[in-house]
């Protein structure tokens, strides 16, 4: 069965330092990739995704995320943190042409940014 | 409405008392989607919907988790004879992918919150 792994359950910085939290994937075919971030009492909401092309992703307010098919990985990253960017971050996968297309999320990972 | 809703947003039921949650996807949303979200872990996949065709529902943890979408519009996610196990966050998501528009994105409500007694 599919999975995706976070590596780091909280991760805590100071304001201005970089981020780049780990995510992990078991599917072996083609897939689609996504960030969605939880702020405190709001909805999950999209950060960024990857369906094909440049494996280099952009998303919204300054992250980012690059996918390594050799590594399954798709590492969200960010230059430098705000403490506007404390919420908690999921890592999901869908299975490309799956007639479901539902997601599969990855434990998340809380970050707490330091002012 | 803009995005998708969800009500009611709080729940608390005594163990035994059946619930029905209600999600609105966004207008026009062929695919919708519930998702169980524990304390501390990941949203987990119950069941989809396409238009009012429950497609998939291997994620539904028991024959006491039923969901409906009648009209190919607004869903409800009935839970009977609650128990403690199934306090948790029960988010809707709702997209517009079908077999002819695969590469979408899912947009999800702000979830209802039940806590069974």
């Amino acid at each position: 069965a599919q999975s995706v792994s976070q590596h780091n359950h909280h991760v805590i910085l100071s304001e201005a330092a970089s981020l780049e939290l780990g995510c992990n994937y078991s599917y072996g075919g083609t897939v689609n990739l996504f960030w969605y971030v939880q702020y405190p009492g709001q909805h999950l909401q999209l950060l960024l995704k990857y369906f094909s092309g440049d494996p280099l992703v952009k998303g919204i307010k300054g992250f980012e995320a690059e996918f390594i098919k050799s590594k399954f990985s798709f590492n969200l990253r960010k230059p430098s943190v705000q403490w506007s960017d404390t919420a908690e971050y999921f890592c999901a996968v869908t299975n490309y042409g799956g007639s479901q297309g539902n997601l599969i999320f990855g434990k998340g990972t809380k970050l707490s940014v330091k002012p | 409405g803009a995005g998708v809703s969800q009500s009611p947003r709080y729940k608390v039921a005594k163990r035994g008392q059946d619930v029905a949650l209600r999600c609105d996807p966004i207008s026009g949303h062929v695919s919708l989607f519930w998702y169980q979200q524990a304390l501390g872990q990941g949203p987990e996949f119950l069941t989809y919907f396409q238009n009012e065709a429950q497609l998939d529902k291997s994620g539904l943890p028991s024959d006491r988790f039923f969901a409906e979408r009648p009209e190919g519009s607004v869903s409800t996610l009935k839970i009977q004879r609650t128990q403690q196990e199934d306090s948790a966050v029960y988010l809707c998501a709702s997209s517009s992918r079908s077999r002819d528009r695969l590469n979408t994105e899912a947009f999800f409500g702000q979830g209802t919150r039940l806590t069974v007694v």
